[in-house]
C-alpha cells in the first residue's frame, strides 16, 4: 500500500524565518510528487516534481526531490503571515492516483 | 481559482438519504478525480474518470458511485448516508495524458457534506 508521511505535524515560526517541510514516501510505480497549500478549503497546487524535474522554485518557495532517499523537502524563505496554511505532499503512481500525506500545519506569527 | 467548479458548496442532509455532488473540470481537462477529506482520515482518493471511462478506484464505499458525462462533468452519488460520511468532498481535474502536465491535479472548492 502506498504511503506518504509528512513532518513535522505542525510548526510555529515568526515572520522572516525560513522553514523546511519534509515528505517521505513509499509508492509502487512512482511517477510524481506534488506539493499543495491548503488554507480555508481547496488545496492549491504549488509544485510537481518528477524524475526529470527534481528541483522547482517559485519566489520564496522551493522544493527538491530525492529519489534515492524517497523524500522531498519544501523550503519557504522569509516567511509571511500569508504562508500560514496546511502544506500537503502527495505522490502519484503510474495510474495518476495521488496518495496524500497528513500535512504539515504551518503558523507564521507577526 | 483553479478553474474546477463544484456544486453545491454546502449540503446538510439526514442519515439514510441520498445526495449528488457535481463537478465541472477545467476547460480542456479530460480526467476527473474525486477525493474525500475528513478530520481523521485526511485527503483520500475515491475514484477517477478519464473521458467518460472509469480509470481507477480507491477507497470508495459501495454506497458511493460516480460517473462522467459526455460533456466531461462528473457526479458523485452518495446513498444510504451515515454520520461518518460527513466530510469535504473535492473534485480535481488534470490535462489529457498526451500533454506534458497530466500528473498535475487541480482541485475545485469542494462540497461540505453534513449528515445529521
Amino acid at each position: 500500500e502506498d504511503k506518504v508521511v509528512q513532518s513535522p505535524l505542525s510548526l510555529v515560526v515568526h515572520e522572516g524565518d525560513t522553514v523546511t517541510l519534509n515528505c517521505s514516501y513509499e509508492v509502487t510505480n512512482f511517477r510524481s510528487l506534488l506539493w499543495y497549500k491548503q488554507e480555508k478549503k481547496a488545496p492549491t497546487f504549488l509544485f510537481m516534481l518528477t524524475s526529470s524535474g527534481i528541483e522547482k522554485k517559485s519566489g520564496r518557495l522551493s522544493s527538491i526531490l530525492d529519489k534515492k532517499e524517497l523524500s522531498s523537502i519544501l523550503n519557504i524563505t522569509a516567511t509571511q503571515t500569508g504562508d500560514s496554511a496546511i502544506y500537503l505532499c502527495a505522490v502519484g503512481n503510474a495510474g495518476n492516483m495521488l496518495t496524500f500525506g497528513g500535512g504539515t500545519r504551518l503558523m507564521v506569527k507577526p | 481559482d483553479s478553474g474546477v467548479t463544484q456544486t453545491p458548496k454546502h449540503l446538510i442532509t439526514a442519515t439514510g438519504q441520498r445526495v449528488t455532488l457535481r463537478c465541472s473540470p477545467r476547460s480542456g481537462d479530460l480526467s476527473v478525480y474525486w477525493y474525500q477529506q475528513s478530520l481523521d482520515q485526511g485527503l483520500q482518493f475515491l475514484i477517477q474518470y478519464y473521458n467518460g471511462e472509469e480509470r481507477a478506484k480507491g477507497n470508495i464505499l459501495e454506497r458511493f458511485s460516480a460517473q462522467q458525462f459526455p460533456d466531461l462533468h462528473s457526479e458523485l452519488n452518495l446513498s444510504s448516508l451515515e454520520l461518518g460520511d460527513s466530510a469535504l468532498y473535492f473534485c480535481a481535474s488534470s490535462a489529457p495524458f498526451t500533454s506534458g502536465s497530466s500528473y498535475e491535479q487541480y482541485f475545485g472548492p469542494g462540497t461540505r457534506l453534513t449528515v445529521t
